[in-house]
């Protein structure tokens, strides 16, 4: 069985603020995860993912993940946030060797302030 | 655009109208989905198709049919549906059985009056 939980249902910075946003994930196998980004009355975007190769994971926009097997977390950071990155934000884990279940969480909005 | 296409963008319909969204992909993935997102509520799996065989049925009422004619094609028809099936309604794809990610589309904003 899986599961992920995103620590934070909302989270609120400043603009030119760093961003953290927390996901702990649970598996029975080393998984694959995931960060999509859903911007208000669009689909998921994948922002970026871990397939067992470098734990420091580099996606669009600035964004990146560091998979930490030992505290079994997938958080996601930028260094600086834009008012462009408010969105929604989810984090997705899926068995290793692929299979047809995501499981996401809940989901994290970012509010971005000026 | 993501390679996953839907249509409509937006629908309205009546509890007694028969309509179908549609999903079409052009990526080559051999898996597809259809997935529900309501307000406050996390993202539901509706249907899994492998290979163009639904693999996957997550207890979804009956008012809801998925067909899925070849790899490339998704659609759900929709008949007889109630209020609280107002959703956003996304489609993805994959490539089924290995560790990359599932794309998405736009999705369709369903309304039911």
């Amino acid at each position: 069985a899986q599961s992920v939980t995103q620590l934070d249902s909302h989270v609120s910075v400043s603009e030119g603020t760093p961003v953290l946003l927390r996901c702990n994930y649970s598996s029975s196998y080393s998984p694959s995860l995931f960060w999509y980004v859903q911007h208000p009355n669009k689909g998921l975007q994948l922002l970026l993912k871990y397939t067992s190769a470098a734990t420091l994971v580099k996606g669009i926009n600035g964004f990146e993940a560091e998979f930490k097997k030992s505290e079994t977390s997938f958080h996601l950071t930028k260094p600086s946030a834009h008012m462009s990155d408010a969105a929604e934000y989810f984090c997705v884990v899926r068995p290793t060797g692929g299979g047809n279940k995501l499981t996401f969480g809940t989901g994290t909005q970012l509010k971005v302030e000026l | 655009e993501t390679g996953v296409t839907q249509t409509p963008r937006h629908l309205v319909m009546g509890m007694t109208n028969k309509k179908s969204l549609k999903c079409e992909q052009h990526l080559g993935h051999n898996a597809m989905y259809w997935y529900k997102q309501s307000a406050k509520k996390p993202l539901e799996l509706m249907f899994v198709y492998s290979l163009e065989e639904r693999v996957e049925n997550n207890s979804v009422p009956s008012r809801f049919s998925p067909e899925c004619p070849n790899s490339s094609h998704l659609f759900l028809h929709l008949h007889t549906l109630q209020p609280e099936d107002s959703a956003l309604y996304l489609c993805a794809s994959s490539q089924a059985d290995r560790a990359g990610g599932y794309t998405f589309g736009s999705g369709t904003r369903l309304t039911v009056v």
